[in-house]
C-alpha cells in the first residue's frame, strides 16, 4: 500500500526566511510520480510540481526548489525568501505508475509566513 | 478557458437526504476523480473513472455513488447511508492513458464544494 507522510503539521516563519517542507513516501511500485500542491484559503488545489521516479534531478523554479532522493524516499520542498503570499497548506502526493493512478496525499503542512 | 467547474460552492443538507454534487470539465480528459477532505487532513479518494461509462470505488466509497455517462461530467451523490458527510469535496481530472506521457498523471482540480449536514 502507498503512504505519504508529512510530519510537520504547521510551520511558522518570518518573511524572507527560507523554509523546507518534508515529505516521505512509501510504495512498492518501481514507477511512480510525486507531486506537490498548494491549497490557499480558497480551498482550490494549485499544482506546483510533478516528478517521476526515474528522474532524481533536483528542480528549481524561482523561489521554489525540490529535492528528490530515492535512497531516503523523500521529496522535500524548499521556499527561499518566503513571502506572506506563500501562506497556505502544502500537500505532497504520490501516484502509482499503473492501475488507478489516483493520488495518495499526505496530511499536509500549514505554512504561515508572518510579515 | 479550459478547466473544471464544481457546483454549488456551498451545500447544506438535512440528515437523511441524498444530495448530488456536480463536476464538469472541458479539458477533454478521460480520467476523473472525487476526493474528500476533512479538516486538518489530506484528501482521500472516493471514486474514480478512467473512461466514460466506467468507474471504480476508491478508498472510502461507502455511502457515495457516481455516474459517468458523458466524458465531461462526473457527478457524485452523497446518500443518506454516508454517516459523516460534512466535508470539503474536490473533483479532479487528468488526461488519462491517452494523454501525453509527460502529462498523463497530472491531475487538475476544481474549486471544491463544501457540504454541511444540518
Amino acid at each position: 500500500a502507498q503512504k505519504v507522510t508529512q510530519a510537520q503539521t504547521e510551520i511558522s516563519v518570518v518573511e524572507k526566511e527560507d523554509v523546507t517542507l518534508d515529505c516521505v513516501y512509501e510504495t512498492r511500485d518501481t514507477t511512480y510520480y510525486l507531486f506537490w500542491y498548494k491549497q490557499p484559503p480558497s480551498g482550490e488545489l494549485v499544482f506546483l510540481i510533478r516528478r517521476n521516479s526515474f528522474d532524481e534531478q533536483n528542480e528549481i523554479s524561482g523561489r521554489y526548489s525540490w529535492n528528490f532522493q530515492k535512497s531516503t524516499s523523500s521529496f522535500n520542498f524548499t521556499i527561499t525568501a518566503s513571502q506572506v503570499v506563500d501562506s497556505a497548506v502544502y500537500f505532497c502526493a504520490l501516484s502509482e505508475g499503473t492501475g488507478r493512478r489516483a493520488l495518495t496525499f499526505g496530511s499536509g503542512t500549514r505554512l504561515q509566513v508572518q510579515p | 478557458d479550459g478547466g473544471i467547474t464544481q457546483s454549488p460552492k456551498y451545500l447544506f443538507r438535512k440528515e437523511g437526504q441524498n444530495v448530488t454534487l456536480s463536476c464538469e470539465q472541458n479539458l477533454n480528459h478521460d480520467a476523473m476523480y472525487w476526493y474528500r477532505q476533512d479538516p486538518g487532513q489530506g484528501l482521500r479518494l472516493i471514486y474514480y473513472s478512467q473512461i466514460v461509462n466506467d468507474f471504480q470505488k476508491g478508498d472510502i466509497a461507502e455511502g457515495y455513488s457516481v455516474s459517468r455517462e458523458k466524458k465531461e461530467s462526473f457527478p457524485l451523490t452523497v446518500t443518506s447511508a454516508q454517516k459523516n458527510p460534512t466535508a470539503f469535496y474536490l473533483c479532479a481530472s487528468s488526461p488519462g492513458l491517452a494523454g501525453r506521457a509527460s502529462l498523463r498523471d497530472e491531475q487538475f482540480f476544481g474549486p471544491g464544494t463544501r457540504l454541511t449536514v444540518l
